[in-house]
C-alpha cells in the first residue's frame, strides 16, 4: 500500500513565477491538507480539501490556491512567487468523519526554492 | 488561536539515556494530539496518536501522555539510540494540525 506521495521532490523557481505541486493521498483517504514548513519552524496549515472543495483555510494569501480531483489527489498552486515562499511543502491525508479527525499521514514533501 | 510550545528546543544525550520531550498547548478543545519524527529535509513520520479521551499511548520504547486540562503532553523515549536523533514535533488537532517548532534530539554514541 503506497503511502502519501508528492511530486516533484525539489523545485527551483524565480520570483514572480507560478508553481504547481501535486499530492496523492494514502489509499482509503479522501481528505487532503497542505502545510508549509519554513526552515527551523513547525508546519503551518494552508488549506484542506474534501469532496473536491476547499473546506478550511489557514492564514495564507489568495496567491495560494488548490484543487482536489475525483480520485482524491490534490494540487497546490502558488502564483507570483516571493522569496518568502521558499519552504518545504507537505501534503497530509486522512479519512474524514464529520465532527472528528483521524491520524494524518504525511508525504515526503516538496522543497521549493525561490530565487 | 491555538499556540503550541515545545521545550527544550534542542537536547543532546548519551546513548542509553531516557529522553523526555515536552509539549504544551493553549486551547484544550482538541480532537487528538500527534507526535511526529522528522529527519533533516524529510517529511513527517507519525509516532503516536492520542485521542482527547485518552491519557496515554505506548508503542515500543515510546510512551506519550496527555493531560488535556492542563494543556500538556510528554513524549518519553526509553533507552535512546543514535538512530533516535531527529526533530520531534507535537501537533494538536481540531480540523487541522497546529504544530510546535519541535525539539531537535542528538543521541551521542
Amino acid at each position: 500500500d503506497a503511502g502519501v506521495t508528492q511530486s516533484p521532490t525539489h523545485l527551483i523557481k524565480t520570483r514572480g513565477q507560478q508553481v504547481t505541486l501535486r499530492c496523492s493521498p494514502k489509499s482509503g483517504h479522501d481528505t487532503v491538507s497542505w502545510y508549509q514548513q519554513a526552515l527551523g519552524q513547525g508546519p503551518q496549515f494552508i488549506f484542506q480539501y474534501y469532496e473536491e472543495e476547499e473546506r478550511q483555510r489557514g492564514n495564507f494569501p489568495d496567491r495560494f490556491s488548490g484543487h482536489q480531483f475525483p480520485n482524491y489527489s490534490s494540487e497546490l498552486n502558488v502564483n507570483a512567487l516571493l522569496l518568502g515562499d521558499s519552504a518545504l511543502y507537505l501534503c497530509a491525508s486522512s479519512p474524514r468523519v464529520q465532527g472528528s479527525s483521524y491520524e494524518q499521514y504525511f508525504g515526503p514533501g516538496t522543497r521549493l526554492t525561490v530565487t | 488561536k491555538q499556540e503550541v510550545t515545545q521545550i527544550p528546543a534542542a537536547l543532546s544525550v548519551p546513548e542509553g539515556e531516557n529522553l523526555v520531550l515536552n509539549c504544551s498547548f493553549t486551547d484544550s478543545a482538541i480532537y487528538n494530539l500527534q507526535w511526529f519524527r522528522q529527519d533533516p529535509g524529510k517529511g513527517l513520520t507519525s509516532l503516536l496518536l492520542i485521542q482527547s479521551s485518552q491519557r496515554e499511548q505506548t508503542s515500543g520504547r515510546l510512551n506519550a501522555s496527555l493531560d488535556k486540562s492542563s494543556g500538556r503532553s510528554t513524549l518519553y523515549i526509553a533507552a535512546s539510540q543514535p538512530g533516535d536523533s531527529a526533530t520531534y514535533l507535537c501537533a494538536v488537532s481540531d480540523y487541522k494540525l497546529s504544530f510546535g517548532a519541535g525539539t531537535t534530539v542528538t543521541v551521542r554514541a
